[in-house]
C-alpha cells in the first residue's frame, strides 16, 4: 500500500512570500488532515477534511492560511503571506474513518519542512 | 489550552532497560488514547492505542497503562533497544474526534 505523499519536502522562503504544499493521501481514505509541527512540539491540527468538505478548521489562521481538497482526493495547503513563526513541518495525514466506522488511525506523510527567513 | 500533558521532555535509557513516558489529560470525554512514534525526517506512526475500558494493553515490548480516575496513561518500553530511539507522542481524542497530541518525548537508548 502506497503511503501519504507530500511535496515539496523542503522549502525556504522570505517572509511575506507565499508557499503551497501538496498532499496525496492513501487511496480510499476519506479523511485528510493538515498538521503543523513546530520544532520541539507535537503536531497541531490545522484543518480536517471529510471527503471534500471541511470538518474542523478552528485552528487554521484563516487570514493567511488556506486549504482545499478538490474531488475528495489530493489537497493543497497555502500560506500567503508567510511569517517567521510559520517555520515548521507541515504534516499531511489520512484515515479511513468517519461516519461511525471507528477510531481515527492516522497515517502521516513525511512532511514538508518550511523555513521562513 | 494544553489538553494533553506529556513528560519527560527527554529521556535517556540504557539498552535493555525500561523506558517510561507519562501523559495526563483533562477532558473526561476523551475515550481513545494512541501513542505515536516519530523518527527524524519521518511523519509520526501509530505505535499502540488504548480505550478506557481496559487498564492495560500490551503489544510486544510496548505496554500502555491507563488510570481513568487519575486521568493519566503511560507508555512502557521493555528491554529498550537503540532502534527505539525516537520521539514519542501521546495523544487523546473522542472516538472519531480530533486527536490532540502531547509535546513529545525524545527517547535515546544508549548502546
Amino acid at each position: 500500500e502506497a503511503g501519504v505523499a507530500q511535496s515539496p519536502r523542503y522549502k525556504i522562503i522570505e517572509k511575506r512570500q507565499s508557499v503551497a504544499f501538496w498532499c496525496n493521501p492513501i487511496s480510499g481514505h476519506a479523511t485528510l488532515y493538515w498538521y503543523q509541527q513546530i520544532l520541539g512540539q507535537g503536531p497541531k491540527l490545522l484543518i480536517q477534511f471529510q471527503n471534500n468538505g471541511v470538518v474542523d478548521d478552528s485552528q487554521l489562521p484563516k487570514d493567511r492560511f488556506s486549504a482545499e481538497r478538490l474531488k475528495g482526493v489530493d489537497s493543497t495547503l497555502k500560506i500567503q503571506p508567510a511569517k517567521l513563526e510559520d517555520s515548521a513541518v507541515y504534516l499531511c495525514a489520512s484515515s479511513l474513518t468517519g461516519g461511525g466506522s471507528g477510531a481515527n488511525v492516522l497515517t502521516f506523510g513525511a512532511g514538508s519542512r518550511l523555513t521562513v527567513l | 489550552q494544553q489538553q494533553v500533558k506529556q513528560s519527560p521532555q527527554s529521556l535517556i535509557v540504557q539498552k535493555g532497560g525500561i523506558s517510561i513516558i507519562n501523559c495526563a489529560y483533562e477532558n473526561t470525554a476523551f475515550d481513545y488514547f494512541p501513542w505515536y512514534q516519530q523518527f527524524p525526517g519521518k511523519g509520526p506512526a501509530l505505535l499502540i492505542a488504548i480505550r478506557p475500558d481496559v487498564s492495560e494493553k500490551k503489544e510486544g515490548r510496548f505496554t500502555i497503562s491507563f488510570n481513568k480516575s487519575a486521568k493519566q496513561f503511560s507508555l512502557h518500553i521493555m528491554d529498550s533497544q537503540p532502534g527505539d530511539s525516537a520521539t514519542y507522542f501521546c495523544a487523546a481524542s473522542k472516538w472519531e474526534g480530533k486527536i490532540i497530541f502531547g509535546k513529545g518525548t525524545r527517547l535515546h537508548i544508549l548502546p
